[in-house]
């Protein structure tokens, strides 16, 4: 069975701490996704990467960072962590090329900032 | 913004098809409609796509019409674990990401 998976699915970090959120996936897929969810405004991407170390700044990278050293994996990176970065967020992978929005996502984790 | 429109809410008896309209007047001839849905408190997760045919996998069925302005997704024998918000997207084809997801439709399937 195919899988993404993400480091913890309930996170609760203080303000102005470094947060590193993890996802791995097992399907040797080159693009990765992460993306905030929040009511009202439904999934918004963050940053993604069609290769390794490769990087793309989505619609809101602001606050945050990525990290790809690995295939596998893709690291979001909050750097000082603030209360309205508070959100579900979500990794995702795709084949690139013939179905490349076909993507598969992970459970998502529920970042709290306090 | 999204480019469809779907209602916000539906119900559908357990046993029974779910037929899922979606709106997406303004899509372009290069632009592919898919399907996705999110069950509480997990990831979103891929149903189907199409460009102008009808298109049927293990999940549902995508009949879109002609003119390509709308479309329907049917789940043939809905059951409960098919409550979900479900969402119409209309992309690119040659993307390579950046799903835009709208506000979708609340799909309870009733027993």
């Amino acid at each position: 069975d195919v899988k993404v998976t993400q480091s913890s699915r309930y996170l609760v970090k203080r303000t102005g701490e470094k947060v590193f959120l993890e996802c791995v996936q097992d399907m040797d897929h080159e693009n990765m996704f992460w993306y905030r969810q929040d009511p009202g405004l439904g999934l918004r991407l963050i940053y993604f990467s069609y290769d390794v170390k490769m990087k793309e700044k989505g619609d809101i990278p602001e606050g945050y960072s990525v990290s790809r050293e690995k295939k596998e994996r893709f690291s979001l990176i909050l750097e000082s962590a603030s209360t309205n970065q508070t959100s579900m967020y979500l990794c995702a992978s795709s084949l690139r090329g013939s179905s490349p929005n076909e993507q598969f996502f992970g459970p998502g984790t529920r970042l709290t900032v306090l | 913004d999204a480019k469809t429109t779907q209602p916000p809410s539906m119900d559908c008896a357990e046993g029974r098809a779910a037929n899922l309209p979606c709106n997406h007047s303004t899509i372009s001839g290069n632009e592919y409609v898919y399907w996705y849905r999110q069950i509480h408190s997990q990831g979103p997760q891929y149903i189907i796509h199409g460009l102008k045919n009808n298109e049927t996998n293990e999940m549902a069925s995508l009949i879109i019409t002609e003119d390509r302005k709308s479309s329907t997704l049917i789940l043939p024998h809905a059951t409960l674990r098919d409550t979900a918000v479900y969402y119409c997207i209309v992309i690119w084809g040659g993307s390579q990401g950046n799903l835009i997801f709208g506000k979708g439709t609340k799909l309870s399937v009733k027993p």
